[in-house]
């Protein structure tokens, strides 16, 4: 099976623009979970997709937002970009429930905000 | 905000020894979950262990968990250059209804040849 794919790997951005990062997890995963992870704060978690809706969800400004495809693709939206959101963005897949099962991370999106 | 506490945060061993890394949380726990982050392989899950569970194995991994310290400690016997990372500890916690993993800042192991 494939694993967990992210794109792009590197991203850089000026501040106040907008980003989507996307990330397919892998077959037959249902569950999606985006985390952010900084030198400073660690990894933190945003926000948790299954089945196309949001079930989770950390403690992010509503800059911060995603979705979830029938396919259990899932996208998420930074908008109006600010120097702290310079990080490695890091998707997870997992097969029913993140909390409780074991996780699938992708690569990660490397993003800089300059 | 961190659940857990990795202790310590760095540690430098020679190949071939042990290496013991230790998680403490402050509240009480669904399960703990040990993960391990190098630039060649990213962020790999390691072992998942339950409130209700006291010790689990995997290959050269052993994962205690002692509910009444809060705590839990990673051991890699005979180690290589290749465990050479950073070791993190998440939680579940107990009866959350926003079910997400919390996790600590992490150890960075060094496994010298």
């Amino acid at each position: 099976k494939a694993g967990v794919t992210q794109t792009p790997r590197y991203l850089i951005k000026t501040r106040g623009q907008q980003v989507t990062l996307s990330c397919s997890p892998i077959s037959g995963h249902r569950s999606v979970s985006w985390y952010q992870q900084t030198p400073g704060q660690g990894l933190q978690f945003l926000f948790e997709y299954f089945s196309e809706t949001q079930r989770n969800k950390g403690n992010f400004p509503g800059r911060f937002s995603g979705r979830q495809f029938s396919n259990s693709r899932s996208e998420m939206n930074v908008s109006t970009l600010e120097l702290g959101d310079s990080a490695l963005y890091l998707c997870a897949s997992s097969l029913v429930d993140s909390s409780y099962n074991e996780q699938f991370f992708g690569p990660g999106t490397r993003l800089t905000v300059l | 905000s961190q659940q857990g506490e990795e202790d310590p945060q760095a540690l430098s061993i020679q190949e071939g020894e042990n290496a013991t890394m230790n998680c403490s949380y402050k509240t009480s726990i669904n399960n703990l979950q040990w993960y391990r982050q190098n630039s060649g392989r990213g962020l790999v899950h390691l072992i998942l262990i339950r409130s209700n569970e006291r010790e689990k194995h995997s290959g050269r991994l052993r994962v205690t968990l002692d509910t009444s310290k809060k705590s839990s400690s990673l051991l890699i016997t005979a180690s290589r250059a290749a465990d050479t990372a950073s070791y993190f500890c998440a939680t579940v916690l107990l009866g959350d209804s926003n079910y997400q993993l919390i996790w600590g800042a992490g150890t960075k192991l060094i496994i010298k040849p």
